[in-house]
């Protein structure tokens, strides 16, 4: 089973930055955060991943609570190309381990 | 391009036959996982391979199965097929990221 927690659903206005939560209470010390997205059906793409100090790339920001209990995944101008289905993982640092995919939240752009 | 190759991109098949996917990770990566995805369904992990062993297993049916070959490409195999095993199959390779191939859409006629 997923060990994260996130709202099945989203909109956010063409433009303006989109904040979407997880919740990961029961993470532990070795276990990273992932953000993965499905466009439509495409394989899923990779975002941004994290351990305990926020990220950011080109595509997003991670922003991890200090007790590492949830994050948030931030597009910071979202464009109706943003509009997917996204996932948060947690996955230990083992790369044998797996990545579990739960139902994650669908973004809608809105124009 | 995520470096994830996966055969057949499309495939038409009958009631009672059997296929093979076939995927090829990317360079360096370990871990081959497969996931069916149904229409309008979320990922349904299937199965994992490291290194050539089963790492973990989700909800993959007894008709199906897959192996890892000793130069690390996978394929899954899917056997006495029935209407409700059309869907994408999507097969996925890791060292510290994953990556997904395109995906293989099955429809059983």
């Amino acid at each position: 089973d997923a060990k994260t927690t996130q709202p099945p659903s989203m909109d956010c206005a063409e433009g303006r930055a989109a904040n979407l939560p997880c919740n990961h209470s029961t993470i532990s010390g070795n276990e990273y955060v992932y953000w993965y997205r499905q466009i439509h059906s495409q394989g899923p793409q990779y975002i941004i991943h994290g351990l305990k100090n926020n990220e950011t790339n080109e595509m997003a920001s991670l922003i991890i609570t200090e007790d590492r209990k949830s994050s948030t995944l931030i597009l910071p101008h979202a464009t109706l190309r943003d509009t997917a289905v996204y996932y948060c993982i947690v996955r230990g640092y083992n790369y044998g381990q797996n990545f579990v995919f739960g139902p994650g939240t669908r973004l809608s752009v809105l124009p | 391009d995520s470096g994830v190759t996966q055969t057949p991109k499309h495939l038409i098949t009958a009631t009672g036959q059997r296929v093979t996917l076939r995927c090829s990770p990317r360079s360096g990566d370990l871990s081959v996982y497969w996931y069916q995805q149904s229409l309008d369904q979320g990922l349904q992990f299937l199965i994992q391979y490291y290194n050539g062993e089963e790492r973990a297993k989700g909800n993959i049916l007894e008709r199906f199965s897959a192996q890892q070959f000793p130069d690390l490409h996978s394929e899954l195999n899917l056997s006495s097929l029935e209407l409700g095993d059309s869907a994408l199959y999507f097969c996925a390779s890791s060292g510290e990221k994953l990556f997904f191939g395109e995906g293989s859409r099955l429809t059983v006629l």
